[in-house]
């Protein structure tokens, strides 16, 4: 009884670089998010995927890419990370008009 | 996306005393759910409101979600050093596909 599934739980990143991160969830839920985490700031919506091949922007898309990889993956890539990037990454899934299901979170420091 | 305005940001009283944490936004959403989260963890839902004017009640919590689904609140009766936490709203929206959080409320409950 997994849920959702973030890798890695931490990734320390040099300016420029790039990495992907994983999300997977054994629920089969349609749709699935990856906010970040900022102190002060709550939670805000990178990239949401409705449902399998689609893909939509949040409120803060800027410098990340997605794929929906098939229902049951959806991951976060940063092409060239920069130190704003600096933070706590969750993926979430739910069905409509039920509760979402979080990961344990990707704390990403980038210097 | 829509937004969501949740106040107040950080909130300390004593044992014992009632407070009440709002959500409001200027979108009406589907439904809107309260989550809390503890340190190092995801969200983790507490309920959820889905009629316009609907009131639940969970111990010592109560949840009210404003007659045209655009707010929310949370109130806490007596509380109890164990309601320490961070307390997100979120909003469903797109058909119930979407979902946005506040900002959160620190919340400290002193002995």
């Amino acid at each position: 009884n997994a849920g959702v599934t973030q890798t890695p739980k931490f990734q320390v990143l040099k300016t420029g670089q790039s990495m992907t991160l994983q999300c997977a969830q054994d629920m089969n839920h349609n749709s699935m998010y990856w906010y970040r985490q900022d102190p002060g700031m709550g939670l805000r919506l990178i990239y949401y995927s409705a449902s399998e091949g689609t893909t939509d922007k949040g409120e803060v898309p800027n410098g990340y890419n997605v794929s929906r990889l098939n229902k049951r993956e959806f991951s976060l890539r940063l092409e060239s990370a920069a130190p704003s990037q600096t933070s706590v990454y969750f993926c979430a899934s739910k069905l409509q008009t039920s509760r979402a299901f979080f990961g344990q979170g990707t704390r990403l420091t980038v210097v | 996306t829509q937004l969501l305005e949740q106040s107040p940001q950080f909130l300390s009283i004593q044992e014992g005393e009632n407070l009440t944490v709002y959500c409001n936004s200027s979108s009406v959403f589907s439904s809107l759910q309260w989550y809390r989260q503890e340190p190092g963890e995801g969200p983790v839902l507490l309920v959820t409101v889905v009629t316009g004017g609907e009131v639940k009640k969970l111990k010592r919590l109560t949840f009210q979600f404003g007659d045209a689904r655009k707010d929310s609140s949370l109130h806490i009766t007596a509380a109890q050093p164990g309601d320490t936490g961070l307390y997100l709203c979120a909003g469903e929206w797109g058909g119930a596909d979407g979902l946005t959080f506040g900002k959160g409320t620190h919340l400290i409950i002193q002995p």
